[in-house]
Parts: structure tokens; C-alpha cells; sequence
């Protein structure tokens, strides 16, 4: 299976702050893959899919972009409603598999 | 609207069965694919199958022969079934909608999950 390395495992940021998720595949996923938010309690929510596409009714402030085998999320002018857990997947390769998740806290 | 909503027990004893059922509207199961999805509590997301809109259905080999899915169109409900059930499946389990993008595998919309602890 395909390996995601998701880093960094938590980050505290602070309000109009920019941040950045980095997943790294064991391998060349040819851009196939998406980011998902999920806030305490709730199912993952999907904000971008094929490295940058953004998902309908997804705020601008979230971006993807890769090089290589690496693929990042970067939330520009963080907001309170930004707080979670971030989870990258890939679905280059059967199975779909996730990487460990970041936990994003604003200060 | 797009829904979907897991139910199902939420206590299993250790080498029982899981039966869990997953229940959509606002889309068919006859155009859209839908994935089972589990979560742990540390919070690993780990997918578990496919029912495809056609009928048919892939697994990860992860769970070798003890998952099946299935589902009845009819009622718009997909099942998961799962045996000799151990105290490492404990976790949400989630239902997700297959979104329709080229050939890829991604998950537009989730159930809102169903937490399942295995226990004596």
C-alpha cells in the first residue's frame, strides 16, 4: 500500500496566521489527492481534491499544491471555524489510504 | 439534500459479527459509489470497501475475508458485515459517498458515523 506521511502531527497557530500541512507519498501518486477537514466530533469533510482543486463551497484561504511526492495545504488568514484535524488521502493506488492526520489549534 | 446516516449497534462482543447500515438520500445507489471508512480512536482514518453504483464491491485485503458489503437499492441502504470481531475494531465507523470525478477515489459526503466499541 501507499504510504502518506503527514507532518507535522499538530501545529498552534494564531488568528490571520498562514499555515502549511505537507503529506509525503511512498511513491509518485500523479497528483491524486485530496485534503479533508474534520472538526471535534464531526466526519471529514472534503476541501480539495486532485492536489488542488478546491471543492464547491470551500473558502479561497485553503490551497493545495505538490512538488514531487510531496503535497501541501497551505490556509491563509486562519479563523476560529479553521480549527481541527487535517487528513490527506491519496487515490492514486488501490486501497485509498490516509495519512496520520494534523491536529491545527489556534492560539 | 446529500445524506447519509450509519446505524448500528454500538457494542459487539469479541468474535461477533458487525452489522452496520447505511442509510443515503438526495442521490441513488444506482449512480454513486459508497465507501465504509473507519476511524480509531487516535484518530487514523483506514478505508474498509466499496459497493459500487453497479453492484459490485472491493475490499481492502486488510480485512482479508471476514468484511462484506452489500445493499438494497430499493430501501437506498448499503450493509456491512463483519466477523470475528476483536477489541482492535473498535472505533467510528463511517459511510461516504464516492464523488464522481473522473475515476478517483474521493469522499464528498459522510455519514456522520457510528462509534462502535468491542467488549465483553
Amino acid at each position: 500500500d501507499i504510504q502518506m506521511t503527514q507532518s507535522p502531527a499538530s501545529l498552534s497557530a494564531s488568528l490571520g496566521e498562514t499555515v502549511s500541512i505537507e503529506c509525503l507519498a511512498s511513491e509518485d501518486i500523479y497528483s491524486n489527492l485530496a485534503w479533508y477537514q474534520q472538526k471535534p466530533g464531526k466526519s471529514p469533510q472534503l476541501l480539495i481534491y486532485y492536489a488542488s482543486s478546491l471543492q464547491d463551497g470551500v473558502p479561497s484561504r485553503f490551497s493545495g499544491s505538490e512538488s514531487g511526492t510531496q503535497y501541501s495545504l497551505e490556509i491563509n488568514s486562519l479563523q476560529p471555524e479553521d480549527e481541527g484535524d487535517y487528513f490527506c488521502q491519496q487515490s492514486y493506488k488501490f486501497p485509498p489510504t490516509f495519512g496520520a492526520g494534523t491536529k491545527l489549534e489556534l492560539k | 439534500q446529500v445524506q447519509l446516516k450509519e446505524s448500528g449497534p454500538g457494542l459487539v462482543q469479541p468474535s461477533q459479527t458487525l452489522s452496520l447500515t447505511c442509510t443515503v438520500s438526495g442521490f441513488s445507489l444506482t449512480s454513486y459509489s459508497v465507501h465504509w471508512v473507519r476511524q480509531h480512536s487516535g484518530k487514523s482514518l483506514e478505508w474498509m470497501g466499496r459497493m459500487w453504483s453497479d453492484g459490485d464491491t472491493s475490499y481492502n485485503s486488510a480485512f482479508t475475508s471476514r468484511l462484506s458489503i452489500s445493499r438494497d437499492t430499493s430501501k437506498s441502504q448499503v450493509f456491512l458485515k463483519m466477523n470475528s470481531l476483536q477489541t482492535e475494531d473498535t472505533g467510528t465507523y463511517y459511510c461516504a459517498r464516492n464523488f464522481n470525478y473522473g475515476s478517483y477515489w474521493y469522499f464528498d459526503f459522510w455519514g456522520p458515523g457510528t462509534m462502535v466499541t468491542v467488549s465483553s
